[in-house]
């Protein structure tokens, strides 16, 4: 069973900094590319970043550019963020997903991470 | 980037077909044939429902279908069931900076 759990949201000051993992099972991690997709509270799906299976290459929403990274470990099956910069409009729920593989949409996801941005 | 446009709502009684469109533009809905469904109920995490424009993924009820024509794609959601009673997003690849956009996400109501 493929299953995807992450960890490390909290509360955090505006300007800090927050990594998030998520865990992966189930499936042959380094052959899929990932994604990390967020939602603020009562709001809809927002796209935040990905990363490729093998060659490790990077996309980013302009939302987080130069402020989060993605990264994985495939000898660990997992996936991280760092976030940077902190800003009250990053608090969300972030999700992290996995690729169909053949690409561009994701077939599997978490359960979540809240990550709040509060002084 | 400005996310796909979708209807804020949809509802339908138990039985009828519905309809949820998704407009983007000609670098992303109208570009790729990259659309994928997600469903979400309250609390959840989202589902994946069609991918592709129109591929079913294993499990998924054939009630749902998708279609596109020119920058707009489409959700139907045929013989309406309670437990459709969800938010629906559509999701595009994209030329853009950033690689792909969600839609604004619609909620369907089950009358």
């Amino acid at each position: 069973e493929v299953q995807l759990v992450e960890s490390g949201g909290g509360l955090v000051q505006p300007g800090g900094s927050l990594r998030l993992s998520c865990a992966a099972s189930g499936f042959t991690f380094s052959t899929y590319p990932m994604h990390w997709v967020r939602q603020a509270p009562g709001k809809g799906l927002e796209y935040v970043a990905s990363i490729n299976g093998n060659d490790y290459y990077t996309h980013y929403a302009d939302s987080v550019k130069g402020r989060f990274t993605i990264s994985r470990d495939n000898s660990r099956n997992t996936l991280s963020l760092q976030m940077g910069s902190l800003r009250a409009d990053d608090a969300a729920v972030y999700y992290c997903a996995r690729d169909t593989q053949t690409g561009f949409a994701f077939d599997a996801w978490g359960q979540g991470t809240m990550v709040t941005v509060s002084s | 980037q400005s996310a796909l446009t979708q209807p804020a709502s949809v509802s339908g009684s138990p039985g009828q077909s519905i309809t949820i469109s998704c407009t983007g533009t000609s670098r992303d809905v109208g570009y790729y044939n990259y659309v994928s469904w997600y469903q979400q109920h309250p609390g959840k995490a989202p589902k994946l429902m069609i991918y592709d424009v129109s591929n079913r993924p294993s499990g998924v009820s054939n009630r749902f279908s998708g279609s596109k024509s020119g920058n707009t794609a489409s959700l139907t959601i045929s013989g309406l069931q309670v437990e459709d009673e969800a938010d629906y997003y559509c999701k595009s690849y994209s030329r853009n900076s950033s690689p792909y956009v969600f839609g604004t996400g619609t909620k369907v109501t089950v009358l």
